[in-house]
């Protein structure tokens, strides 16, 4: 089955930065759209950023865009979210998650167990 | 952005029981693009149903959606243990927007 193993998640100042990664395998990476999808503690979930199979195309929530990059390296099967400039609500379980499908429309079929970002002075 | 209001927040009931939860859209979904995912405490999300109706790989069939335009419907037939959880709606066609969840618990 789909494995995503997520990292690099810990604690970081208000305003400081962290780089998550996202290990995936059992499946064509670069076939299809990588998502990451934040669960703040306690409250629901909310997509993040998406980034198309050949890289060409990436999209933000507003939360985050100008602040977050979301990359891939398709010949390391690594997802990648480069997050500068945090927030104390930036704080959430971060979720690695597959697409459905190369293009929109895609739903989410694969989760990873998520890396939780601590934002905190 | 297509906002998705879910109902109810809480849901008590006991095995055996069904549950029917409900998905508003603020406008009509694209092509049934709507997803549902469960949710347990300590892990991550679980595809249920997607195309508003279709089971994904390995869920059992007392799981199912309905719905079109705006309002959709995860329906659990016979609650068993293991369904006791949090469930969101998704809708992917536009905005990737997720529903404020729905928790099922024991009564």
């Amino acid at each position: 089955e789909v494995q995503l193993l997520e990292s690099g998640g810990g604690l970081a100042q208000p305003g400081g930065s962290l780089r998550l990664s996202c290990t995936a395998s059992r499946f064509t990476f670069s076939t299809y759209v990588l998502s990451w999808v934040r669960q703040a503690p306690g409250k629901g979930l909310e997509w993040v950023s998406a980034i198309a199979g050949r890289s060409d195309s990436t999209y933000y929530a507003d939360s985050v865009k100008g602040r977050f990059t979301i990359s891939r390296d398709n010949s390391k099967n690594t997802l990648y979210l480069q997050m500068d400039s945090l927030r104390p609500e930036d704080t959430a379980v971060y979720y690695c998650v597959k697409g459905s499908s190369g293009a929109r429309p895609y739903y989410f079929d694969f989760w990873g167990q998520g890396t939780l970002v601590t934002v905190s002075s | 952005e297509v906002m998705l209001t879910q109902s109810p927040g809480t849901l008590s009931l006991s095995p055996g029981e069904r549950a029917t939860l409900s998905c508003r859209a603020s406008q009509s979904v694209s092509s049934s693009y709507l997803a549902w995912y469960q949710q347990k405490p300590g892990q991550a999300p679980r595809l249920l149903i997607y195309g508003a109706s279709s089971r994904a790989t390995g869920i059992p069939d007392r799981i199912s959606g309905s719905g079109s335009g705006a309002d959709f419907t995860l329906t659990i037939s016979s609650l068993e243990p293991e369904d006791f959880a949090v469930y969101y709606c998704q809708e992917y066609g536009n905005s990737r927007t997720f529903g404020q969840g729905t928790k099922v618990e024991i009564k």
